[in-house]
């Protein structure tokens, strides 16, 4: 069983859509929980990072974890062409390395 | 220049030949590392230097050499490689290594293919 997995799609919904990205998880000691947007050609860039459970709210971004199923997500509200791109998840126990998810390929169509 | 800096952008090599990539973070950071990204897979952490100590090695053949001259130049030489190995190489650095969160900060990647 992989530490981390990631539907890695692809995905493609309307511009305005509720995009829903979501990981699991095994190893129930990891306490930080990040995403990662990629464009194509570009390194992978912080979008949002979350201590242990619960919500952040970052625009039109949300960051969801749920550490008793192991799971979690991010969502874009109102989507937008620029928001194509790889979303990836990441993982830590803090003392131990980044632990990343496949990437989902994201597209949104004007 | 601010942030991760990654150079050459692409690399094409032969299975013979001996080159390398580098890179140069302006951040202050302390930590900073080698990820492979290829097509479907995770990212691979291949080497990690931490106040330029080598602190992880995660089983790269030795075709893959780092080098680390101080917190803000880290170097891949590589030699003698397969046409697997042809894929995305980042670099990436942190504020320290295995502190917290550990948040990244990624460069745009080198484009490595091996004929």
């Amino acid at each position: 069983q992989k530490e981390v997995e990631q539907d890695p799609g692809p995905l493609s919904v309307p511009e305005g859509a509720i995009v829903s990205l979501n990981c699991t998880y095994s190893n129930s000691a990891f306490q930080y929980f990040m995403w990662y947007r990629q464009y194509s050609r570009k390194g992978p860039e912080l979008l949002m990072y979350t201590y242990s459970s619960g919500n952040k709210e970052d625009g039109r971004f949300t960051a969801q974890v749920d550490k008793s199923s192991k799971y979690i997500s991010l969502f874009i509200r109102d989507s937008q062409p620029s928001d194509s791109a790889t979303y990836l998840c990441a993982m830590t126990s803090g003392a131990q390395k980044l632990v990343f998810g496949q990437g989902t390929r994201l597209t949104i169509n004007p | 220049e601010t942030g991760v800096t990654q150079t050459p952008r692409h690399l094409v090599m032969g299975m013979t030949n001996k080159k390398s990539l580098k890179c140069e973070q302006h951040l202050g950071h302390n930590a900073m590392y080698w990820y492979k990204q290829s097509a479907k897979k995770p990212l691979e952490l291949m080497f990690v230097y931490n106040f330029k100590e080598q602190t992880e090695n995660n089983s790269v053949p030795s075709r893959f050499s780092p080098e680390c001259p101080n917190s803000s130049h880290l170097f891949l030489h590589l030699h003698t490689l397969q046409p697997e190995d042809s894929a995305l190489y980042l670099c990436a650095s942190s504020q320290q290594w295995g502190s917290g969160a550990n948040v990244l900060t990624f460069g745009a990647g080198s484009r490595l293919t091996v004929l």
